[in-house]
């Protein structure tokens, strides 16, 4: 069993959606929760980072953490075609080591 | 420049060939990290430095051997490489490793191994 599941997708919408994008994680020992967004031939960037558990907002984006269910996701309110890229996850416990999702890819169709 | 950027953005090598990825952070982070992407993969940690000093290889096979000059420049000399070795390769920079949740990323160097 892999330690952090992601859907690859494809994930496909129409603009304007509410996107939810997730992760499941099996060890309970992780403390620090991340999102990445990775356009085409580009390096991941931070979207979102959460400690522990409960929501963070940032303007159309929220990311949620549900410590008990091993969940975790990011809603994107009112998608653009801009937010067409691959959306990674990533955590940690306290080292430096992240581990990371293989990646949703998520298009927005215009 | 500005953010992290890494020369080449594409590389073709054989596997005889001997080459280097090269990485410059400009936001005066200390702490800096080679990761490898493959397709439908999680990326991968290959190495992590803070300060100069390694602090983390991942059982990385020896064909591929790291360089920290200083807080600001990371190297990754190839050598032997084999096709499975064919990947996105990443270059990040964070201000410390403490700071892990905060890494910036490169765009990458595509490598194709024939």
């Amino acid at each position: 069993q892999k330690e952090v599941e992601q859907d690859p997708g494809p994930l496909s919408v129409p603009e304007g959606a509410i996107v939810s994008l997730n992760c499941t994680y099996s060890n309970s020992a992780f403390q620090y929760f991340m999102w990445y967004r990775q356009y085409s031939r580009k390096g991941p960037e931070l979207l979102m980072y959460t400690y522990s558990s409960g929501n963070k907002e940032d303007g159309r984006f929220t990311a949620q953490v549900d410590k008990s269910s091993k969940y975790i996701s990011l809603f994107i309110r009112d998608s653009q075609p801009s937010d067409s890229a691959t959306y990674l996850c990533a955590m940690s416990v306290s080292n430096y080591q992240l581990i990371w999702g293989a990646g949703t890819k998520l298009i927005i169709k215009p | 420049e500005t953010g992290v950027t890494q020369t080449p953005r594409h590389l073709v090598m054989g596997m005889t060939n001997k080459k280097s990825l090269k990485c410059e952070q400009h936001l005066g982070h200390n702490a800096m990290y080679w990761y490898k992407q493959s397709a439908k993969k999680p990326l991968e940690l290959m190495f992590v430095y803070s300060l100069e000093e390694r602090v983390e290889n991942n059982s990385v096979p020896s064909r591929f051997s790291p360089e920290c000059p200083n807080s600001s420049h990371l190297f990754l000399h190839l050598h032997t490489l084999q096709p499975e070795d064919s990947a996105l390769y990443l270059c990040a920079s964070s201000p410390a490793v403490s700071k892990h949740n905060e890494q910036f990323f490169g765009p990458g160097t595509r490598l194709t191994v024939l």
